[in-house]
């Protein structure tokens, strides 16, 4: 089993859906979760830290289950900018190891 | 600031030439990172270094090599260019430590061998 796994879509939804991706992680031991962003041919940038209580931002809301070992990501009124790629990261001792990503495509 | 900086931003080698990838980073971050992705696919960590002197392998070691001298430069040599090489390289920062703070990215170096 892979030590991150996410569904790497596509997910075409219209805009104003609401969509929610998950990521397992294999390693209990995991410290810290991300999700990052990556629009094609750019570097991965963060889109949030995830918190243990869960945490929102603006339409985004991140969310950690230690005892299914996933984290969460629900994005609510989708915006064609929202269109990328949604990598997880996860924290095993001093490396963060990253999904392989989870492809969004917000349609007019 | 200017974060993460790599460069160069694109090269082409020839099967069997070899380079140095730069990286560089103004955060005073501890924790230096690189990473390749292949087109489509996830990152995969080549090496990584917790501070000055200090380096490990990552996933995938084979055919590159690091150093770091000091806490902002962590350049990756890659000896002996192959087509398997062919990938986008990505460099981050992090401060490390408990709670770790996220990564920060460079911009990339796309790098073809042929």
């Amino acid at each position: 089993r892979k030590e991150v796994e996410q569904d790497p879509g596509p997910f075409n939804v219209p805009e104003g859906a609401t969509v929610a991706f998950n990521c397992t992680y294999s390693n209990s031991a995991s410290q810290s979760f991300f999700w990052y962003r990556q629009d094609c041919r750019k570097e991965p940038k963060l889109l949030m830290s995830v918190y243990s209580s869960g945490n929102e931002d603006g339409r985004f809301t991140a969310q950690l289950n230690r005892a299914s070992q996933y984290i969460s990501l629900l994005i609510r009124d989708s915006k064609l900018s929202d269109s990328a790629t949604y990598l997880c990261a996860v924290i095993y001792g001093q490396n963060f190891v990253f999904g392989p990503g989870t492809r969004l495509s917000v349609l007019p | 600031n200017a974060g993460v900086t790599q460069t160069p931003k694109f090269r082409i080698l020839k099967i069997g030439q070899s380079m140095t990838l730069q990286c560089t980073q103004d955060m005073n971050h501890n924790y230096m990172y690189w990473y390749r992705q292949d087109p489509g696919m996830g990152l995969k960590l080549i090496y990584y270094s917790v501070g000055a002197g200090i380096t490990d392998k990552g996933e995938v070691p084979n055919g590159y090599n690091v150093s770091r001298s000091t806490t902002e430069d962590f350049p990756l040599r890659l000896e002996l260019a192959a087509p398997s090489q062919t990938s986008v390289y990505f460099c981050a920062s992090s401060y490390g430590g408990t709670g770790f703070s996220p990564l920060h990215f460079g911009n990339g170096t796309r790098l073809t061998v042929t």
